[in-house]
């Protein structure tokens, strides 16, 4: 059974740096079948792509936070990674991971999702 | 940047049919996804490639593109089918878009 579990701080102070990290199981980040992906929910708006990674390590990015985004991938450990810089709050948000179909393009698996708040 | 137009809610009545749309130029030539979201939850594929059902999902979910609009179908709507419907396609320029969400309330 396939599962993705965020982890990471549910504070950030403004300016600083939101890490997060999904944790993959039953599903290798390794595979050219998928792309690594997060996107983000404001409360009470719509989804947000923010970018996806590729087991080669080749990433893209939302245009809207492409300056401030970086996405990293660690096959060792079965995870990939998320870093926006200088937070505000804006960026407030439930943060998801998900595995994006590379045949089909579509996300057939999610994380639970972690709240993400940026005050000080 | 590539834009799809949903809908913010929709109505149907318990046991009828509910339909939401989603909007995008020349949809007809990309395949289109749709995710039920229900509150405090991640969302859930319900259809993809315009009209294939994961497994585990009713077929009373179903999706049509008609090259204007793509529609998901929810026949017989049950209570438990009230959710946030998202639609979804991949862009060349884009890549991920997704739709403004649409707000699905059986009555």
């Amino acid at each position: 059974q396939v599962q993705l579990r965020e982890s990471g701080p549910g504070l950030v102070k403004p300016s600083a740096t939101l890490s997060l990290t999904c944790t993959v199981s039953g599903s290798s980040v390794n595979s050219g079948s998928y792309y690594w992906s997060w996107m983000r929910q404001s409360p009470g708006k719509g989804l947000e792509w923010i970018g996806y990674i590729y087991y080669s390590g080749t990433t893209n990015y939302n245009p809207s936070l492409k300056s401030r985004v970086s996405i990293s991938i660690d096959t060792s450990k079965n995870q990939f990674s998320l870093k926006l810089t200088s937070v505000a709050a804006a960026d407030t948000a439930t943060y998801y991971c998900a595995r994006l179909k590379f045949s089909g393009k579509y996300y057939d698996y999610w994380g639970q999702g972690t709240l993400v708040t940026v005050s000080s | 940047s590539y834009e799809l137009t949903q809908p913010l809610s929709v109505s149907v009545a318990l046991g009828q049919t509910a339909r939401i749309t989603c909007g995008g130029n020349n949809i007809g030539s990309k395949n289109v996804h749709w995710y039920q979201q229900k509150p405090g939850q991640a969302p859930v594929l319900v259809v993809y490639r315009d009209n294939n059902r994961p497994s585990g999902i009713p077929e009373r979910f179903s999706g049509f593109n008609s090259g204007i609009t793509a529609t998901l179908t929810i026949s017989r709507a049950q209570a438990d089918d009230e959710a946030d419907y998202y639609c979804q396609v991949w862009d060349t320029n884009t890549h991920v878009v997704f739709g403004g969400g649409t707000k699905l309330t059986v009555l």
